[in-house]
């Protein structure tokens, strides 16, 4: 699987919108894009996936650009409770589909 | 269904004692997977099951560590001569059916600390 690279940390004021970048620059043609997310003492939670195309769910909005080699996690309006790490994983659909963590991006969301 | 349910949520143990982990996916999930994650580290996968088999098995898993799932439902894993390093939150995720692209959901883990 493409490696990813993300911001260590990032701050939100709640309310606002919170934009989490990756990059992706090796991603290859057969691999999506997902986002997940680790609130503190419990298990990651899926968030979103895409291929090429933006998508949207009741949680966020993952816009990947056309050349697929970055990505943005979108969480319209940021509450508290979105404090998290979120992980971007690239993953093939292959036999084990097991994910692949990096080190993700620590969003703190202030009043 | 209640989700992917672990048990114990903690574990204290002494080194060189086994310890065994439950995990219970959700119903009808054929493939289940086993992580481990350490401090401040994002989880690193272990191994991963299709209902009763186990397909894949991480270098990170040493022959003191072996897993289970005897009829594709439950699985265990247990760790033989804990050592400290062996300290991690083992966590457990399943999902429901093969190929395609679905989501794994996993369970609130357990957290084992070897003394």
């Amino acid at each position: 699987d493409a490696k990813t690279t993300q911001p260590p940390s990032m701050d939100c004021a709640e309310g606002r919108a919170a934009n989490l970048p990756c990059n992706h620059s090796t991603i290859s043609g057969n691999e999506y894009v997902y986002w997940y997310r680790q609130i503190h003492s419990q298990g990651p939670q899926y968030i979103i996936h895409g291929l090429k195309n933006n998508e949207t769910n009741e949680m966020a909005s993952l816009i990947i650009t056309e050349d697929r080699k970055s990505s943005t996690l979108i969480l319209p309006h940021a509450t508290l409770r979105d404090t998290a790490v979120y992980y971007c994983i690239v993953r093939a659909v292959g036999a084990g589909n097991m994910l692949t963590f990096g080190g993700g991006t620590r969003l703190m969301v202030k009043p | 269904d209640t989700g992917v349910s672990q048990d114990p949520r903690h574990k204290i143990t002494k080194r060189g004692q086994n310890v065994t982990f439950r995990c219970d996916p959700i119903s009808e999930h054929n493939r289940l997977y086993w992580y481990r994650q350490t401090l401040g580290q994002g989880p690193e996968f272990l191994t991963y099951f299709q209902n009763e088999a186990q397909l894949e098995k991480s270098r990170l898993l040493s022959n003191r560590f072996s897993a289970e799932r005897p009829k594709g439902s439950f699985s265990t894993l247990e760790i033989q001569r804990t050592e400290q390093g062996d300290s991690a939150m083992y966590l457990c995720a399943s999902s429901p059916r093969q190929g395609g692209n679905t989501e794994a959901f996993f369970g609130q883990g357990t957290r084992l600390t070897v003394v």
